[in-house]
């Protein structure tokens, strides 16, 4: 069936070392991803996206690279600061026009920034 | 622009009981989502409105509903609650066209005891 995974569930980075988080999805007909953090006691924060007609978007401090070959997702975060710790979530959506599209989530990947 | 605001924060109900949580959409947003968060199972989608209309519903029982009103504003119930309905509820709208983010709110943290 249709999942989104995560490869690592905890990741531990010092500060001022970049992070790289990844995620495996299986559905080769999504065409939309999106990368969300989750601090404790809150919801989901959009951090960046992309669509599959590109191969990577930048952000600030943040980097997306999406590899349809092998369904691979990846989030990199540069110069990692101890605000950046929470978990992430990669999303995909999957199914074409209004109302039939779904959002599916993976597990998330914990990241600890060591001092 | 306000975000997307979930109320209340949380609450603590009884086996038998049912509860209802709100949604405020971010303005002009017409896609309202629920979600139901828990530590083993993740992020598990409810339901989808847009425009007053269900449009997408996932795997849970009909205990489980949803409305949204002409405004956005959404609300869903859960029915007959059990123990393992406790977690976090979150909401999350966008404009409803599938190829943009979903803006979540901070969630409804429901404890059934």
């Amino acid at each position: 069936g249709e999942s989104v995974g995560l490869h690592l569930p905890t990741l531990s980075v010092q500060e001022g070392d970049n992070s790289i988080i990844n995620c495996a999805y299986s559905n080769s007909a999504s065409d939309y991803f999106i990368w969300y953090k989750q601090e404790s006691g809150k919801g989901p924060q959009f951090i960046i996206d992309i669509r599959s007609n590109m191969d990577k978007r930048q952000g600030q401090r943040v980097t997306v690279l999406l590899n349809k070959t092998v369904k691979h997702l990846s989030l990199q975060i540069a110069a990692t600061q101890p605000g950046d710790s929470a978990v992430y979530f990669c999303a995909e959506t999957t199914g074409k026009g209004a109302g039939t599209y779904k959002y599916i989530f993976g597990t998330g990947t914990r990241l600890k920034v060591l001092a | 622009k306000a975000g997307v605001t979930q109320t209340p924060r949380y609450l603590i109900k009884t086996r038998g009981q049912q509860v209802t949580l709100s949604c405020s959409p971010i303005s002009g947003h017409r896609s309202v989502s629920w979600y139901q968060q828990t530590p083993g199972q993740g992020l598990q989608f409810l339901f989808e409105y847009f425009s007053e209309t269900q449009r997408n519903k996932g795997n849970f029982p009909g205990r489980f509903s949803g409305r949204q009103f002409s405004n956005s504003r959404s609300e869903m119930n859960v029915s007959t609650l059990e123990l393992g309905d406790s977690a976090l509820y979150l909401c999350a709208s966008s404009p409803g066209g599938g190829d943009s983010p979903l803006h979540f709110g901070n969630g409804t943290r429901l404890t059934v005891t």
